[in-house]
């Protein structure tokens, strides 16, 4: 079956320092994307930033990049500069090609402190 | 562009009363479609999903169903709400084939 763990229940750092946040992932599958989700207190879910499997190079936005190591199953999230507005819930999560649906992971609670 | 909307945003409902949500999608055809439900801190639960009119697939028995009457209309109903029913209830589609999922604004049901 198929799996995604985020370790992190809560994080806070304060205001422009780097953060990154853990998720790993348990799958049979060769052929698969991942994602970080972004929750707001607004609670509208934002997509963050993608990842496609069989891409070596790790995907960037703006102040937001992951590291993906797909041997080791480990897809983290790091925040450059982080800002207030950074503060959120933020959910890991993986789709295969083989079945379009989403594992999600038990999220993140990332406070920005001032 | 793509929009999904999502109604009502805030909805309180009596023990035993009937419930309607809908999702509509613009600007796409043939989406899939999806309901989740996220209890206060936690994760997604998804509860259907849908890749055409008519056809709806639950992931979790329970008291709630869907509907997709029309090709971007997306409706969670229960004849009798219980308190367990009361949630964060998210619709999202997708484009078939694509993997990127989009979400609604959401609706905040809370079942007293």
């Amino acid at each position: 079956a198929q799996t995604v763990t985020q370790s992190q229940p809560e994080m806070s750092v304060q205001e422009a320092e780097t953060v990154t946040l853990s998720c790993t992932y348990d799958t049979s599958e060769n052929n698969y994307y991942l994602f970080w989700y972004k929750q707001p207190p607004s609670r509208q879910m934002i997509l963050v930033i993608r990842q496609e499997a069989y891409k070596q190079q790790n995907a960037t936005e703006n102040r937001f990049s992951v590291n993906f190591q797909k041997a080791a199953k480990s897809f983290s999230l790091k925040i450059s500069d982080s800002q207030l507005g950074d503060t959120a819930m933020y959910f890991c999560a993986f789709i295969s090609d083989s079945n379009y649906q989403l594992i999600w992971g038990a999220g993140t609670k990332l406070i920005i402190k001032p | 562009s793509q929009t999904i909307h999502q109604w009502p945003a805030t909805l309180v409902q009596p023990v035993g009363s009937p419930l309607s949500l809908e999702c509509t999608v613009e600007g796409t055809s043939n989406p899939n479609l999806y309901w989740y439900r996220q209890a206060a801190g936690r994760g997604l639960q998804l509860l259907f999903y849908s890749v055409g009119i008519g056809q709806i697939s639950s992931e979790v028995p329970q008291n709630l169903s869907a509907s997709r009457p029309q090709d971007r209309q997306f409706i969670l109903s229960s004849k009798k709400l219980l308190l367990s029913d009361s949630g964060f209830y998210l619709c999202a589609w997708q484009t078939q084939g694509n993997e990127k999922l989009f979400f609604g604004s959401g609706t905040q049901l809370s079942v007293l």
